[in-house]
């Protein structure tokens, strides 16, 4: 079983349009990220949820909303998309354990494209 | 604030040789450390992490790396390069209770027959 999972993998869309990616992950983790990779590749971290609270919202422009419903899902919602938002987004988890680090794992990635 | 530095943006290995990706980073704290790899079209996969303990951590797909803390370096090695290991390299520095990674610029390698 994908320990965490996003869908869709691959979206194509007009600019304007409203998109979402869904994210699960069935680690039992108690925390969940939207990371984005940049067409050069930068990795940076979007958002945080912890027990379904965000906790760290990097500077993101607000057409990009998280939603968590519960600790087990994380999802991405994109209003009005524009050209740059074509990156490959990446869902992650991690289960935060004081004093024994926070290793988090990543989804298979979501290949966004506006054209 | 945390950062990462990874200076090869491009190396190439000729199959066989052995491997060296640098990565410095810049942390007050004591760092937590990952190395993840990446090929082509897909997902992020783990090599290896440093919490605490012995500085010379082992990975998966026989990697390696070690924590210099003096150096303020944690790089990755391997000791004979497959083809397959051809893809993008990113180190990444969490903190210790916290639940962010930075990431590095990522190292693509490059492995010729």
């Amino acid at each position: 079983d994908t320990a965490v999972s996003q869908t869709p993998k691959y979206l194509v869309t007009q600019m304007g349009n409203d998109k979402s990616i869904k994210c699960e992950q069935n680690l039992g983790h108690d925390t969940m990220y939207w990371y984005k990779q940049d067409s050069k590749k930068f990795l940076k971290i979007m958002f945080s949820y912890n027990n379904k609270e965000l906790i760290i919202n990097e500077t993101v422009p607000n057409r990009f909303s998280p939603k968590s419903p519960d600790k087990a899902h994380l999802n991405l919602h994109i209003n009005s998309l524009e050209l740059g938002d074509s990156a490959v987004y990446f869902c992650a988890s991690s289960q935060t354990v004081q004093g024994n680090g926070n290793t988090i794992y990543f989804g298979e990635g979501s290949w966004l494209t506006v054209v | 604030a945390q950062s990462v530095t990874q200076p090869d943006i491009h190396i190439t290995v000729s199959e066989g040789a052995s491997l060296e990706l640098r990565c410095n980073y810049s942390y007050g704290a004591t760092p937590y450390l990952f190395w993840y790899v990446q090929s082509p079209g897909q997902g992020l996969q783990l090599l290896l992490k440093y919490f605490s303990g012995d500085t010379l951590v082992q990975g998966i797909k026989g990697f390696e790396a070690e924590f210099k803390r003096s150096q303020s370096s944690f790089n990755l090695r391997k000791p004979s390069v497959h083809w397959s290991d051809a893809a993008e390299y990113f180190c990444a520095v969490g903190a210790v209770y916290g639940n962010k990674l930075v990431f590095g610029a990522g190292t693509i390698l490059r492995v010729k027959s």
